[in-house]
């Protein structure tokens, strides 16, 4: 399997510009997470998904923000309008539960927003 | 209170010498805890976790769970060069099925030779 892949790899913009994230997990994974990271706030979970379904958007800042999940091999994170403050590096995780304990998240290579 | 707590560091320790990371957390109920180790511009790779109170060992990597107290850490014995890296603490704080993966913000840990 090709791991969790995510694209763009690079996003460059300009404020108030719509921004879409894109996310394949690995096949058969159940659980898919979306990750914010910042130098200022570490590693913030926006939203994640079990089975498709939303389970928990608390992370999410604002509505500008949105996550959805169509089938179990893709998820977008969209931000419109965008803002400067939103430019961070965004991951996406999944993972396998099952009946295993065994809860070991597999991140993706990342998307690097910029927002100007 | 933030859920995870680390210290930022930066943590330096001498090629050779155990390398002692820390982390709290808020939640009493959590039962699954992680440590995942990012090099600068990667993405985070988990390298141990545990489940029971006492410690896991795996190779030079020790795990130590006290749950009475809500702390994790993280033991690296031997400490080399290419463990220089930000280490991040993680918490399974969702309930029964749910999967609610809280990280702490890191310490990054520098290994001068």
């Amino acid at each position: 399997d090709a791991g969790v892949i995510q694209s763009p790899r690079h996003e460059v913009t300009e404020m108030g510009q719509e921004v879409t994230l894109r996310c394949k997990p690995i096949s058969g994974h159940d659980y898919l997470f979306w990750y914010r990271q910042t130098m200022m706030r570490g590693l913030e979970l926006l939203i994640y998904f079990n089975n498709n379904v939303p389970i928990d958007d608390s992370g999410m800042p604002e509505d500008r923000f949105s996550a959805k999940m169509p089938n179990a091999s893709f998820s977008t994170l969209k931000i419109q309008p965008s803002e400067p403050r939103d430019s961070a590096v965004y991951f996406c995780a999944s993972s396998f539960r099952g009946a295993s304990t065994n809860e070991k998240l597999f991140f993706g290579s990342g998307t690097q927003l910029s927002v100007l | 209170q933030k859920e995870v707590e680390q210290n930022s560091g930066p943590l330096s320790v001498p090629e050779g010498a155990i390398a002692s990371l820390n982390c709290t957390y808020s939640d009493r109920g959590s039962q699954s805890f992680f440590w995942y180790r990012q090099y600068s511009g990667k993405s985070p790779e988990l390298i141990m976790f545990i489940y029971s109170n006492g410690d896991k060992e795996d190779g030079r990597f020790t795990a130590q769970l006290n749950k009475a107290s809500q702390y994790v850490s993280l033991l690296i014995r031997d400490s080399q060069p290419s463990d220089s890296a930000t280490y991040l603490c993680a918490v399974n704080m969702g309930r029964s099925s749910a999967s609610k993966i809280i990280f702490g913000s890191g310490t990054r840990l520098s290994i001068r030779p």
